[in-house]
């Protein structure tokens, strides 16, 4: 286990659906992202948050939206999705450092189908 | 555009041989390369990283290179064993707004050892 939490696991839903995606760490990390892996774009950055503010938004649909009440937590809220959105949506952190990058610590990923 | 480019897609190895995946990165400022590796099924998890001011490090059985001028890095592992088959991830760290950092990921080489 890396210490990043992801619930559910897998999730069907219909495109006229409401649903969250939470992600939660305790490893003290300050900065914590959203990615999308699909067939298609694997590992594709979607949103950064970086000491619970927004730094990143990398021209995703507004039917994604995310939400960073503390360092610890970070949500995915989804509304009417499109079949494409269909992906393996995964949750990381990481420290931040000055001068440098990090290592990113991923959670297991929530499945998500939309039918 | 920040952007990383990972070759080749497949890679496919006998049981002792060694295999060697490539990546080029855009951004001159980045400065943490990180390598993942994912299993089916599994989060990326890192197998090695490298900082820009070190041109290779080694660890065991695999190895990383850094060529700053060329801005290319490259993963070797050697010996080769069946549990090494998976999808590997090069990575680059890009720098912006001060301290923040954010990964942006190759997409991807599946690696298949042949017993």
């Amino acid at each position: 286990e890396t210490g990043v939490t992801q619930t559910p696991r897998h999730l069907v839903m219909g495109m006229t659906n409401k649903k969250s995606l939470k992600c939660e760490q305790h490893l003290g990390h300050n900065a914590m992202y959203w990615y999308k892996q699909s067939a298609k774009k694997p590992l594709e950055l979607m949103f950064v948050y970086n000491f619970k503010e927004q730094t990143e938004n990398n021209s995703v649909p507004s039917r994604f939206s995310p939400e960073c009440p503390n360092s610890s937590h970070l949500f995915l809220h989804l509304h009417t999705l499109q079949p494409e959105d269909s992906a393996l949506y995964l949750c990381a952190s990481s420290p931040v450092i000055a001068g440098g990058g990090t290592e990113a610590f991923f959670g297991q990923g929530t499945r998500l189908t939309v039918v | 555009g920040e952007n990383v480019e990972q070759h080749p897609s497949t890679l496919s190895v006998q049981e002792g041989d060694s295999a060697v995946i490539k990546c080029t990165y855009s951004d001159s400022a980045s400065n943490y390369f990180p390598w993942y590796k994912q299993e089916l099924g599994k989060r990326p998890q890192l197998i090695i990283d490298i900082r820009s001011n070190v041109g290779e490090k080694k660890d065991q059985r695999i190895a990383v290179t850094l060529n700053k001028t060329a801005k290319h890095f490259s993963l070797h592992i050697t010996e080769t064993q069946p549990e090494d088959s998976a999808v590997y991830f090069c990575a680059a760290s890009i720098r912006y707004g001060g301290a923040t950092n954010k990964l942006i990921f190759g997409t991807g080489t599946l690696l298949a050892v042949q017993p």
